[in-house]
């Protein structure tokens, strides 16, 4: 079954950097375009970045552009997100996740989420 | 950025009665927008994609509608399952963006 875990949050201090993991398994990991979305404590998704099958197409939202970045090893089959110049309101539950299907409407939506990492930026 | 505002932020109603779920954008997504139901400490879950379609599993007495900039998620007879918070997301522009969600609470 398709299983996505994120690891590499904790807290960090404004400025500074962090590196989350998505490990993807149950699945051809080279098949599907992955992406990053955020949830900050009791608020609604807020949807980061997106990442192509290669990796050669990326995008990232606005609030993030700059000071985050996408990637993904294939042959490790896996996701990351670096963040750099973290601020007190990137603090969110990170999630990473995969389309739920490679065709048909559901290719654009997201149909299988991981259980989410925390990241805090505090002082 | 494509804006969507989803209304009312709260709805309280009772199980068995019909639920109606309001999406809007800040400009045409022709049909490119989905649902999501997420309850406390879960991540969310598809329920339907590109306006209409339900995702695999998703019960019939959810069902979708709309197109352009007006969407609704309809909930035909509540179950005590289905009270959770739910969100529009669209997929015609990048960035993709979510709707900030409407609370269904038990009345």
């Amino acid at each position: 079954q398709v299983q996505l875990v994120e690891s590499g949050g904790g807290l960090v201090k404004p400025g500074g950097s962090l590196r989350l993991s998505c490990a993807a398994s149950g699945f051809t990991f080279s098949d599907y375009y992955m992406t990053w979305i955020r949830q900050a404590p009791g608020k609604g998704l807020e949807w980061l970045s997106y990442i192509s099958t290669s990796g050669s197409t990326i995008y990232y939202a606005d609030s993030v552009k700059g000071r985050f970045t996408i990637s993904r090893d294939n042959a490790k089959n896996s996701l990351y997100l670096q963040m750099n110049s973290l601020r007190v309101e990137d603090t969110a539950v990170y999630y990473c996740a995969r389309p739920s299907s490679q065709g048909g409407s559901g290719y654009y939506y997201f149909g299988y989420w991981g259980q989410g990492t925390l990241v805090t930026v505090s002082s | 950025e494509i804006v969507l505002t989803q209304s009312p932020a709260t709805l309280s109603l009772s199980p068995g009665e019909r639920a109606t779920l309001s999406c809007r954008a800040s400009e045409s997504v022709s049909s490119y927008l989905g649902w999501y139901q997420q309850k406390p400490g879960q991540a969310p879950r598809l329920l339907i994609s590109d306006a209409s379609n339900r995702a695999t599993g998703i019960p019939a007495r959810f069902s979708g509608s709309g197109s352009g900039t007006d969407f609704t998620l309809t909930i035909s007879s509540l179950e005590p399952e289905d009270f959770a918070v739910y969100y529009c997301q669209q997929r015609s522009n990048w960035p993709r963006t979510f709707g900030q969600g409407t609370k269904l609470e038990i009345k």
